[in-house]
C-alpha cells in the first residue's frame, strides 16, 4: 500500500513569509508525528496527533509554528513569519496508535529554505 | 525529561560486526527503539526492544538491558549499503518517541 506521502518535497521560501507542509499518513494510522532535522542532526519533536484527541503540541519551538489535522487524516504544518533557523527537513510520521509509536512510518521530508 | 547517547561516528570494515551503543536517561519508560537513514533519506524502523535480551532479525540484532538502562544494535556481515546513520529512540511517559542524536556508520572495504 502507499506510504506517507509529503509535499512539497522541496520549498525556498523569503524571510518573513509564511509555508505550509503537507503530510499524508497511511490509510488507518490513528498516530500522526511532525519531526524536525537540519543538516546531520537528529530528530526534533515538534507535534503529535492521536484520533480525535488534543495535540501534543509541546515540542513546537516558537508560536510562529502551528499544526492541524483534518478528518483524523491529512495534515498540514504552518511555519508563519519563516526565519532563516528555520531552514531544516521537516518529517512527517504515523503509527497505528501512541500505543504503536514505537515503529513510526516516515515520508520522504519536505526540505526547507528560507533565504 | 528524556536524554540519549550514542556515539557520533562509528567506522568499520566491509564483513566485520559493529555495535552501536545507546545509553537513556527516562521516565516510564516502555522500551528502546532503532532507525536507520541513509542519506537524503527517511528513518526506517528497525527494531523494538520492550524486555531485556536480545532480539535478532536477519543481519540485524538489538540488546535491552533495562536495569542498566543501556541497549545497542549490532550488526553483523556489514555491507556497504549498511553505511547510514543510526538513531535510538525511547518511549517513555506520555512522549511518543524521544530520538538520540544518531551514529553515523561507515563501511569501508
Amino acid at each position: 500500500g502507499a506510504g506517507v506521502s509529503q509535499s512539497p518535497s522541496n520549498k525556498v521560501t523569503e524571510k518573513g513569509k509564511d509555508v505550509e507542509l503537507r503530510c499524508d499518513p497511511i490509510s488507518g494510522h490513528t498516530a500522526l508525528y511532525w519531526y524536525r532535522q537540519s543538516l546531520g542532526q537528529g530528530l526534533e519533536f515538534l507535534i503529535y496527533f492521536q484520533g480525535n484527541s488534543a495535540p501534543d503540541k509541546s515540542g513546537l519551538p516558537s508560536d510562529r509554528f502551528s499544526a492541524e489535522r483534518t478528518g483524523g487524516s491529512v495534515s498540514t504544518l504552518t511555519i508563519q513569519r519563516t526565519q532563516q533557523e528555520d531552514s531544516a527537513v521537516y518529517l512527517c510520521a504515523s503509527s497505528l496508535a501512541t500505543s504503536g509509536s514505537y515503529e513510526q512510518y516516515f515520508g520522504p521530508g519536505t526540505r526547507l529554505t528560507v533565504t | 525529561g528524556q536524554s540519549l547517547e550514542q556515539p557520533s561516528e562509528v567506522t568499520a570494515v566491509e564483513g566485520a560486526i559493529v555495535q552501536i551503543n545507546c545509553t537513556y536517561q527516562t521516565s516510564g519508560f516502555y522500551g528502546l527503539s532503532w532507525y536507520q537513514q541513509h542519506d537524503g533519506g527517511a528513518p526506517t524502523f528497525l527494531s523494538y526492544n520492550a524486555l531485556d535480551g536480545l532480539e535478532e532479525t536477519g543481519r540485524f540484532s538489538s540488546f535491552l538491558s533495562r536495569s542498566d538502562s543501556y541497549g545497542y544494535l549490532l550488526l553483523q556481515e556489514l555491507q556497504m549499503k549498511d553505511s547510514a546513520s543510526y538513531f535510538c529512540a525511547v518511549r517513555s511517559g506520555n512522549t511518543p518517541l524521544v530520538f538520540g542524536k544518531g551514529t553515523r556508520l561507515s563501511v569501508i572495504a
